[in-house]
């Protein structure tokens, strides 16, 4: 267990609805990552952070905006829902100086 | 860009049996790390084992072991004595360090779903 939470577990919202995805870390560490999981397409990286306020894009970022204002949380923002982002997402962490990801225990997102 | 392709969608083993689950990397680089995680039914991502390029000797973590040929970008995971608690999605994951700045990003292959038989 990595100390890495995820809230909520689940949702349901309606498209065009704005979303935030929240994911604690109780363990200071550096690296934090967005992921969105999709049946055929595996794991695909969102967003990352390496730093407080430092973040930048993965391979599919477009529709989703991430920040970052404290070592412990990174949130992870759907401006305005659609259907195409409906998904299970997950957060992970890396330390630094470590190679491994710990990933929390996703969010199932439906967007109807 | 990196790829990671991972060619067999759906296995399955019969309990106490050894079972290899297969995958390729595409990549330039001679520094890099390979991974595999495993998702069970209950959807957490676990890390199983890693192996760093630079390192000939083939990592193993208890009843797991890898078997990495560099030169032919190959990275197999072998499950030996499996149990029904093996059942579950298993991803390849390539990542690239990083010398500075930034961070490194994993890819993933698409996942092995594997079905232990009782």
């Amino acid at each position: 267990d990595a100390g890495i939470t995820q809230s909520p577990r689940h949702k349901v919202t309606e498209t065009g609805t704005p979303v935030t995805l929240r994911c604690h870390q109780t363990e200071n560490h550096r690296y934090m990552y967005w992921y969105r999981q999709d049946p055929g397409h595996g794991l695909r990286l969102i967003h990352y952070s390496y730093g407080v306020k430092d973040t930048d894009k993965g391979e599919v970022s477009d529709g989703y905006s991430v920040s970052r204002s404290k070592t412990e949380d990174f949130l992870l923002t759907l401006e305005s829902a659609t259907s195409s982002q409906t998904s299970v997402y997950f957060c992970a962490i890396r330390a630094a100086g470590g190679a491994e990801q710990y990933f929390g225990p996703g969010t199932r997102l439906t967007v109807t | 860009a990196q790829t990671v392709t991972q060619s067999q969608p759906e296995m399955s083993v019969q309990e106490a049996e050894t079972v290899t689950l297969s995958c390729t990397y595409d990549t330039s680089e001679s520094n890099y790390y390979l991974f595999w995680y495993k998702q069970p039914p209950s959807r957490q991502m676990i890390l199983v084992i890693r192996q760093e390029a630079y390192k000939q000797q083939n990592a193993t973590e208890n009843r797991f072991s890898v078997n990495f040929q560099k030169a032919a970008k190959s990275f197999s995971l072998k499950i030996s004595d499996s149990q029904l608690g093996d059942t579950a999605m298993y991803f390849c994951a390539f990542m690239k360090p990083r010398p500075q700045g930034g961070s490194e990003k994993l890819v993933f292959g698409k996942g092995t779903k594997l079905t232990v038989n009782p």
